[in-house]
């Protein structure tokens, strides 16, 4: 089984700033890291597919990349919607999908 | 875009069954794949398993080997999801999620809780 290690697990930061945020994969992959958000009380939601690409209406400020075992969610001068969990999957394993813990960006 | 909707709030005893709905409209469920991911109060996502309608094909992560059965009915477009022998530790929030085969969820249910205790 493929683990995915996120982190950091807790993140805070103010509104306006920048966060980055860290998947770890314990073995090599192609592109197939997905990344999603969650809210309290709200099922995850589609940010990034194939490490890299927006999902469907995903503002500009999210972006991913990374390759190999290093993934990473960048989001630039955050809003105070984008406090929240976020999580990585991959899903090149298929069909045996993995998450990752999840980082919990918070408010400053 | 896929709509997924699921059953309603569960409360079971230990060593009972349960069994979660998630019924698709809006988009092909037969060109769909469907997984089950649940979440613990507090916890992280966890992937349960998955089924290809289309085949008939499941798949189950090890930790779910057993105790879990995912089916799907193509007359109403509808997943499930049985988890049996229920345990306290099974207390979470269960989420369907629609994917193409082998790729990302890109449409979730608003999960169904199931609490079990005595």
């Amino acid at each position: 089984e493929i683990v995915m290690t996120q982190f950091p697990a807790t993140l805070s930061l103010s509104p306006g700033e920048s966060a980055t945020l860290s998947c770890r994969a314990s073995q090599s992959l192609s592109s197939n890291v997905a990344w999603y958000q969650q809210k309290p009380g709200q099922a995850p939601r589609l940010l990034i597919y194939g490490a890299a690409t927006r999902a469907t209406g995903i503002p500009a400020r999210f972006s991913g990349s990374g390759s190999g075992t290093e993934f990473t969610l960048t989001i630039s001068s955050l809003q105070s919607e984008d406090f929240a969990v976020y999580y990585c999957q991959q899903y090149d394993d298929w069909p045996l999908y993995t998450f990752g813990q999840g980082t919990k960006l918070e408010i400053k | 875009q896929l709509q997924l909707v699921q059953s309603g709030a569960e409360v079971k005893k230990p060593g009972s069954s349960v069994k979660v709905s998630c019924k698709a409209s809006g988009d092909t469920f037969s060109n769909s794949a469907f997984s089950w991911v649940r979440q613990a109060p507090g916890q992280g996502l966890e992937w349960m398993g998955g089924i290809i309608p289309v085949f008939g094909t499941t798949y189950y992560a090890q930790t779910s080997q057993g105790r879990v059965a995912i089916t799907a009915d193509g007359s109403t477009s509808t997943v499930y999801m049985e988890l049996s022998s229920l345990r306290s530790e099974d207390t979470a929030m269960y989420f369907c999620a629609r994917h193409l085969t082998g790729r990302y969820f890109n449409s979730w249910g608003q999960g169904t809780l199931v609490a079990v205790s005595s």
